[in-house]
């Protein structure tokens, strides 16, 4: 396992439309996060999973995010009605739980988002 | 609302030269992490400190921690070229414990030869 796997890595996408974007965590992890980067900022959290359970969301994630981790395994993140808003790098990161950690969260390589 | 700052924003440096990266969190916290990111790259994990006075090095990084003064450091060592990156430290704040991080704006640090 090579680490955290997201696609695609690029998307440009038309306001209005809809996108989805796939993260593959790393296989032992059963927690995964998503969060959102925009030029010049830190990573602002979105949503959190343990296992397929979507425990945590963001006042930032509106109506028009949903995430889902089906079986526990990877993730999907769908933004319904883009919006040049929109526009940043998707980062999904994964953890183990009840492990104290050497390192923090592993983030994957990210989406870039941009909505013309 | 968990805040986190650092400072300074933008550092330019040169080769050799030694130098400190700060980071305030405005609230209690289990633990506090440092992350580099290089331009158009996802997050790599540096550091986590888990305790007060808990203190990690690696190469010529060396991150501290003071939970009463809700201060962590970055400190530098006879920078090198290589070094340059965007350094951004996060907060896992007690009540969100294990779920979610809070990112300062991050240091962006040049090192000139």
């Amino acid at each position: 396992d090579t680490g955290v796997s997201q696609d695609p890595r690029h998307k440009i996408t038309k306001r209005g439309q809809n996108v989805t974007f796939r993260c593959d965590p790393i296989s032992e992890h059963n927690r995964l996060y998503w969060y959102r980067q925009t030029l010049g900022q830190g990573p602002e959290f979105l949503t959190y999973f343990q296992n397929e359970a979507q425990l945590e969301k963001s006042r930032l994630l509106s109506d028009r995010f949903s995430a889902e981790r089906p079986k526990g395994s990877f993730s999907t993140l769908e933004i319904q009605r883009t919006e040049q808003g929109d526009s940043a790098m998707y980062l999904c990161a994964s953890s183990s739980l009840g492990r104290v950690p050497m390192r923090g969260a592993f983030f994957g390589q990210g989406t870039r988002l941009t909505v013309v | 609302e968990l805040k986190v700052e650092q400072n300074p924003l933008f550092l330019s440096m040169q080769e050799g030269k030694n130098y400190t990266i700060y980071c305030n969190y405005s609230t209690t916290s289990d633990r506090l992490y440092w992350y580099r990111q290089d331009p158009g790259k996802s997050l790599e994990s540096l550091f986590v400190l888990l305790s007060n006075g808990a203190v990690k090095q690696e190469g010529r990084l060396m991150a501290s921690l003071d939970t009463k003064a809700r201060l962590s450091t970055l400190h530098i060592t006879a920078a090198v070229h290589d070094l340059s990156a965007t350094y951004f430290c996060a907060v896992d704040g007690e009540e969100t414990s294990g779920s979610r991080l809070t990112f300062g704006e991050g240091t962006q640090l040049t090192v000139n030869p």
